[in-house]
């Protein structure tokens, strides 16, 4: 079964500092990897997203993100975090093929400190 | 901005009622799936239209339906409300094509409260 690990709940960073978000998933075939923003009161919004090729992905907003497999790891990451990056960021992880249902995890909350 | 639209935004009932939401694609889109959201939580998948037929299910229970149109927009129909069912849910369009898994576009979501 899919399931998507995000280990830390509540993450706080001083702004220009750098960011970096933990995702572990499990999945016994290739991942279709996704990594979401939601900040309070709104939908999710696609940050960036692998399927195949390049292991480190690049996104909106400067964040990145690099695909482990040996790991089974897919970390967002920004090298200088903005006052305007607080918000939710959801982990997921692409299920069976053709359902193209998404498995999320719990998310981690992101503060940014003057 | 992904297009997609969903209402109302905020929504109370009492338990035992029923409730339509209701989800507009983005244009182009074939493909809407349904996400209840609970505080504090990821989003969970309640299930998925494709070309007007449930096109795979997380695990709800039948009171959770859905319609889609030939106009691609959606509804979520929730019957027989419970208290956990208070959530936000998202709407999500994609279009179906060779991909295994497509990108997914979010609505806002509509917030449901039951007292």
């Amino acid at each position: 079964a899919q399931s998507v690990t995000q280990p830390d709940i509540h993450i706080t960073v001083s702004e220009g500092a750098s960011l970096e978000l933990r995702c572990n998933y499990s999945y016994g075939a290739t991942p279709y990897l996704f990594w979401y923003v939601q900040s309070p009161g709104q939908g999710l919004q696609l940050l960036l997203k692998y399927f195949s090729g390049d292991t480190l992905v690049q996104g909106i907003k400067g964040f990145e993100a690099e695909f482990k497999r040996s790991q089974s790891s897919f970390n967002l990451r920004k090298p200088s975090v903005h006052w305007s990056d607080a918000a939710e960021y959801f982990c997921a992880v692409g299920a069976q093929p053709g359902a193209n249902n998404l498995f999320f995890g719990t998310g981690t909350r992101l503060t940014v400190i003057p | 901005e992904t297009g997609v639209t969903q209402s109302p935004t905020h929504l109370i009932k009492t338990r035992g009622q029923q409730v339509t939401l209701r989800c507009s694609s983005q244009s182009g889109h074939n493909t809407v799936s349904w996400y209840q959201q609970a505080l504090g939580q990821g989003p969970q998948f309640i299930f998925q239209y494709y070309r007007e037929e449930e096109n795979g299910r997380g695990n709800f229970p039948p009171r959770f339906s859905g319609l889609q149109f030939p106009n691609y927009s959606s509804e979520l129909n929730v019957n027989a409300l419970e208290l956990d069912d208070s959530a936000l849910y998202l709407c999500a369009s994609t279009r179906k094509g060779i991909q295994v898994v497509e990108t997914q576009y979010f609505g806002p979501g509509t917030r449901l409260l039951v007292l």
